[in-house]
């Protein structure tokens, strides 16, 4: 069975600081694909990044980057500089590679930015 | 292009009552699934629909059911609700379903919070 866990419940942070948030998973797949998505108080999950298995460069996309390492099974998420837009719930998937399969999501970080 | 819309975007129901949801995929789309969220449980999945044929489905009782129409639109039925059914109701819709394919991603709609009194 697949399963995403994101230890962080809650961060908090002052606008600038940067903030890692973690994302540990477990699957039995040898390729499988792993998601972030951003929930902002509107509701609709946004798509961020998807990476798959065989895959473990390092991303960054802005102010954002990703550090994929399988040997950790881990697939963490880093917001440099942050602004109070990046407030939002934060979450990390996990999919299989075969078929039409779907989406197992943690449990969601949410970010909190103040001024 | 018109994202996912999902409608009611807010309803209030009491227990044992039933209420039906509708999903509009983003056009083109031919697959169609539903997600729970909730505090305490997180996001779940809920089924996956494709050319009007269920596909997928997610570990929830019967009361839980769906459908797809001829022109990929979806709507998802709970039936005698409960207090525990209160959730965030999210549907996504992608070209063929799965996640294979960077062609391939799912597109999430707001949302339909229900209220179960």
């Amino acid at each position: 069975a697949q399963k995403v866990t994101q230890a962080q419940t809650e961060i908090s942070v002052v606008e600038k600081e940067d903030v890692t948030l973690d994302c540990v998973y477990e699957t039995r797949d040898t390729t499988y694909y792993l998601f972030w998505y951003k929930q902002p108080p509107s509701g609709e999950l946004v798509f961020l990044i998807r990476r798959n298995s065989f895959d473990e460069q390092n991303e960054i996309s802005g102010r954002y980057s990703w550090n994929f390492q399988k040997s950790t099974s881990s697939f963490n998420f880093t917001i440099t500089a942050s602004q109070v837009v990046d407030s939002a719930v934060y979450f990390c998937a996990l999919s299989e590679a075969e078929g039409y399969s779907t989406l197992t999501f943690g449990k969601g970080t949410m970010l909190l930015v103040s001024p | 292009k018109a994202g996912v819309t999902q409608t009611p975007r807010y309803l209030i129901k009491t227990r044992g009552q039933q209420v039906t949801l509708s999903c509009s995929p983003i056009s083109g789309h031919r697959s169609v699934s539903w997600y729970q969220q909730t505090p305490g449980q997180g996001l779940q999945f809920l089924f996956e629909y494709f050319s009007e044929t269920q596909r997928n489905k997610g570990n929830f009782p019967g009361r839980f059911s769906g459908r797809q129409f001829s022109n990929s639109r979806s709507e998802m039925n709970v039936s005698t609700l409960e207090l525990g059914d209160s959730a965030l109701y999210l549907c996504a819709s992608s070209l063929i379903g799965g996640t294979m394919g960077s062609y391939n991603e799912q597109f999430f709609g707001p949302g339909t919070r229900l209220t179960v009194l």
